[in-house]
């Protein structure tokens, strides 16, 4: 069975430094692995989806993950923090095409910070 | 770019009462999706639902649950008898096809149970 876990529920950084958020997940197959973002009382937005093509995948707003499956890990993480970062981050798995419809498996989230 | 839309964007019910909450997905896409999220607690999933039928359903889709898609753009959740433990952010959302299992998400629906 897939799960997926985030290793941190909240982080803070300051504006302009590294972020660095956590994600560790386990599956049965090949799995697909996403990051969707939540801003204050808006919807779910897709960051980026790795689908076994290539490990480091770019995604919007200038955010990247990284597929390791030795560590079974997919960190997300952005170079520079901004202030319009600050929301809440999910780290989601999903078995790829084995079923009509896929389950997908959210994370508990994890609220990143930006200092001033 | 097409999105998923939902509506209303808050409904307050008072116990007891029925709710139907609308989505219209993607217009090309053939998956359909609830989930929902309880205030500062993960995204559960519900139900997927594909050609007229529904996919599959978790625990907490139990009877006083049901999906319908009454025309060919609407795709709309039912609660027959709400609770206080039901109030939640429902989140629809659609993916194109089963080879594609990325799923778009509408902005959601807050629920308020009296």
């Amino acid at each position: 069975a897939q799960s997926v876990t985030q290793l941190d529920s909240h982080v803070s950084v300051s504006e302009g430094t590294p972020v660095l958020l956590r994600c560790n997940y386990s599956s049965s197959y090949s799995p697909s692995l996403f990051w969707y973002v939540q801003h204050p009382n808006k919807g779910l937005q897709l960051l980026l989806k790795y689908t076994s093509a290539a490990t480091l995948v770019k995604g919007i707003n200038g955010f990247e993950a990284e597929f390791k499956k030795s560590e079974t890990s997919f960190h997300l993480t952005k170079p520079s923090a901004h202030m319009s970062d600050a929301a809440e981050y999910f780290c989601v798995v999903s078995d790829q095409g084995y079923s009509s419809a896929s389950k997908i498996i959210f994370g508990s989230g994890t609220r990143l910070s930006i200092r001033p | 770019e097409p999105e998923v839309t939902q509506t209303p964007s808050h409904q307050v019910t008072q116990m007891g009462q029925e709710v139907i909450l609308r989505c219209v997905p993607i217009s090309n896409h053939l998956y359909f999706y609830w989930y929902r999220q309880i205030l500062g607690q993960k995204v559960e999933f519900l139900v997927s639902f594909y050609n007229n039928e529904i996919s599959e359903k978790s625990e907490i889709f139990d009877d006083q649950f049901s999906v319908e898609r009454p025309d060919g753009s609407n795709f709309t959740l039912k609660i027959r008898s709400t609770k206080l433990e039901d109030s939640a952010m429902y989140f629809c959302a659609s993916s194109p096809d089963r080879f594609t299992d990325t799923q778009y998400f509408g902005p959601g629906t807050r629920l308020t149970v009296l």
